[in-house]
């Protein structure tokens, strides 16, 4: 078990173009969380997969914004013609489900910085 | 609409003493979980402790331990021997089953030598 991994940990990049990040869950959990995290408040959910399914999107969640899980591991999130809006971190979350393991294990984060 | 409330943006301790931080949420629900998440500065969020609402005894994980009153919907952490280690930004959240976190604003938490 080696715990939640996303890449890369910081990204700049220039208003209206594009970028990719990447999450590893740990192995065995199905469930799979992108929540986005701003200075000072609590993180904000942005969508969620079981196994390779994307069950729930929020809102928040533009069509700018992508996410996929192919068979059911690793996770991409992607943003189109980024906008100085979207930095903040972004972070993973996994978790193997069931009433028992009702908990979350987050990754590090990927901070977006948009100039 | 579920909310989470944290109404100290940031407390400070001294190294050794015991410090409390408050939460509390709004809810329609009776099954739920609540959970306080710890992210140090630039590191990842971690769990602290987890309270499900059935269970009626206070979740403990050796130096913290939390304060549930169902009926007041206050779910509070009590850090006990307060370490430098502690110095972090807490967050408080709730979670209705089968369905997603609600995260509070967080409280940042300083210790002081």
């Amino acid at each position: 078990d080696t715990g939640v991994s996303q890449n890369p940990r910081h990204k700049i990049t220039k208003r209206g173009q594009n970028v990719t990040f990447r999450c590893d869950p740990i192995s065995e959990h199905n469930r799979l969380y992108w929540y986005r995290q701003t200075l000072g408040q609590g993180p904000e959910f942005l969508t969620y997969f079981q196994n390779e399914a994307q069950l729930e999107k929020s809102r928040l969640l533009s069509d700018r914004f992508s996410a996929e899980r192919p068979k059911g591991s690793f996770s991409t999130l992607e943003i189109q013609r980024t906008e100085q809006g979207d930095s903040a971190m972004y972070l993973c979350a996994s978790e193997q489900g069931g009433r028992q393991n009702e908990k979350l294990f987050f990754g590090s984060g990927t901070q977006l910085s948009v100039l | 609409a579920q909310t989470v409330t944290q109404s100290q943006p940031e407390m400070s301790v001294q190294e050794a003493e015991t410090v409390t931080l408050s939460c509390t949420y709004d809810t329609s629900e009776s099954d739920y979980y609540l959970f306080w998440y710890k992210q140090p500065p630039s590191r990842q969020m971690i769990l602290v402790i987890r309270q499900e609402a059935y269970k009626q005894q206070n979740a403990t994980e050796n130096r913290f331990s939390v304060n549930f009153q169902k009926a007041a919907k206050s779910f509070s952490l009590k850090i006990s021997d307060s370490q430098l280690g502690d110095a972090a930004m807490y967050f408080c959240a709730y979670r209705p089953y089968g369905q997603n976190f609600v995260f509070g604003p967080g409280t940042r938490l300083s210790v002081l030598p």
